[in-house]
């Protein structure tokens, strides 16, 4: 019973660059969300998406980051040039219900940018 | 609005040492409360939860009680061990997202 996935696990990009990061949730949760973690400093959440919607974006920058759950396949969040500060850790998390259950959280991508 | 508030750390003790973790909230309506860890390196794991109050959650030597009169769920541990050297975030689940504290770095010395 495999849990959450994310890949990569670390992933550096250059200034400009784009980085994609992906989450396959537990099998069968249709919920999921992401979270960004600075160094030394908890979480934030970003988005949270049910499969084709969004249901909250409350969290996310309003430019250069986007993400999706397609009705197959991984959630992807797209982060667009780049730039020092996207530096961070990024958590994945699914539920199969509402958030009054738990979420179960994915090993996290590190991305680095130079 | 909801909120968490968690005591800042970092929190060293000694092994065997008793353990608290304070955390309030700020929450309307009914929210379920969570602990989770994140080990050095990885994603976060769900400790222990509670879901209404007076609910006690326990896991691992663990416990946290829901106290809805002072709107807390304090962790604590009766006697720690090096393992578990890690973060500890409070947390609480509403209709559609969860509310993490800023987490609270705990170190057990040998």
């Amino acid at each position: 019973n495999a849990g959450v996935m994310q890949n990569p696990r670390h992933l550096v990009r250059r200034r400009g660059q784009e980085a994609r990061l992906r989450c396959s949730p537990m099998k069968g949760h249709s919920h999921v969300y992401w979270y960004r973690q600075l160094p030394e400093e908890g979480l934030k959440f970003m988005v949270y998406l049910q499969k084709e919607n969004i249901i909250d974006e409350s969290g996310m920058p309003k430019e250069r980051f986007s993400a999706e759950f397609p009705k197959e396949g991984p959630s992807i969040l797209r982060i667009q040039q780049v730039v020092r500060g996207d530096s961070a850790a990024y958590f994945c998390a699914s539920s199969g219900d509402s958030s009054y259950n738990e979420q179960f959280f994915g090993p996290g991508t590190r991305l680095t940018v130079l | 609005g909801n909120s968490v508030t968690q005591m800042e750390g970092p929190v060293t003790l000694s092994e065997e040492a008793f353990l608290t973790i304070n955390c309030t909230y700020t929450a309307t309506g009914y929210p379920s409360l969570f602990w989770y860890v994140q080990y050095p390196g990885e994603g976060l794991q769900l400790l222990l939860k509670a879901t209404k109050a007076d609910d006690k959650g326990s896991n691992k030597g663990f416990e946290a009680t829901y106290r809805k009169e002072t709107t807390s769920f304090h962790l604590e541990k009766g006697s720690v061990q090096v393992s578990d050297s890690a973060v500890y975030f409070c947390a609480l689940g509403t209709d559609d997202k969860i509310i993490f504290g800023k987490g609270t770095r705990l170190h057990i010395l040998p």
